[in-house]
């Protein structure tokens, strides 16, 4: 069965710099995706980057970026120039279509709080 | 531009009443889910559909049940409620198009049981 870990459930980040969070995952396919999703006050889950195993080229959207290591089951986010709006928690998550099912499996989640 | 709404946005129960959650998607998707989060433990899998008129176990089913008689509708039911499922429960969709997996969510619903 598919698991995911992420082992920091608080971090705390000034606003304009970087913080990384980490997810690692266990999983024996080969081919699969991975998410990160923000969950902000509204408890709305909203989706910040998708990462397809087949393809060895990190993942970015704007100043978000994933550090993805196959071998090593990472997938660790990088928040640059971190804002006030990026106060959230953040959750990993593992999907795989096998047939004709597919789950989304979720890490425990990390709240971050980006301080003025 | 509903997406995924589900209603009620919050409830309170007393141990041994019934209720059902429900989830309508508007974005024609074929698998939709319930999830349920706790503190710590990020959102856990109750059951899964991926199609009109079929229903999954997930990783947490007991103590409730589901059906999906309608392809946008996604029915969660508690038949003898109990303190253990006072929860937030999120309702997604997805769909087999693209395959990315990607889920669209509802805000979900906050459910206490006294």
């Amino acid at each position: 069965a598919q698991t995911v870990t992420q082992s920091q459930p608080e971090m705390s980040v000034q606003e304009a710099e970087t913080v990384t969070l980490s997810c690692t995952y266990d999983t024996s396919e080969n081919n699969y995706y991975l998410f990160w999703y923000k969950q902000p006050p509204s408890r709305q889950m909203i989706l910040v980057i998708r990462q397809e195993a087949y393809k060895q080229q990190n993942a970015t959207e704007n100043r978000f970026s994933v550090n993805f290591q196959k071998a090593a089951k990472s997938f660790s986010l990088k928040i640059s120039d971190s804002q006030l709006g990026d106060t959230a928690m953040y959750f990993c998550a593992f999907f795989r279509y096998s047939g004709n099912t597919g789950k989304l499996i979720f890490g425990q989640g990390t709240t971050l709080q980006v301080k003025p | 531009n509903a997406g995924v709404t589900q209603t009620p946005k919050f409830r309170v129960l007393k141990t041994g009443q019934s209720m059902t959650l429900l989830c309508a998607q508007d974005m024609n998707h074929e698998y939709m889910y319930w999830y349920r989060q706790d503190p710590g433990m990020g959102l856990r899998l109750i059951h899964y559909s991926v199609g009109e008129g079929t229903t999954a176990k997930g990783e947490v089913p007991d103590g409730y049940n589901v059906s999906r008689l309608k392809k946008q509708n996604f029915l969660l039911g508690l038949e003898s409620a109990a303190p253990s499922q006072t929860s937030v429960y999120f309702c997604a969709s997805s769909t087999l198009a693209g395959g990315t997996g990607e889920l669209f969510f509802g805000e979900g619903s906050r459910l206490t049981v006294l």
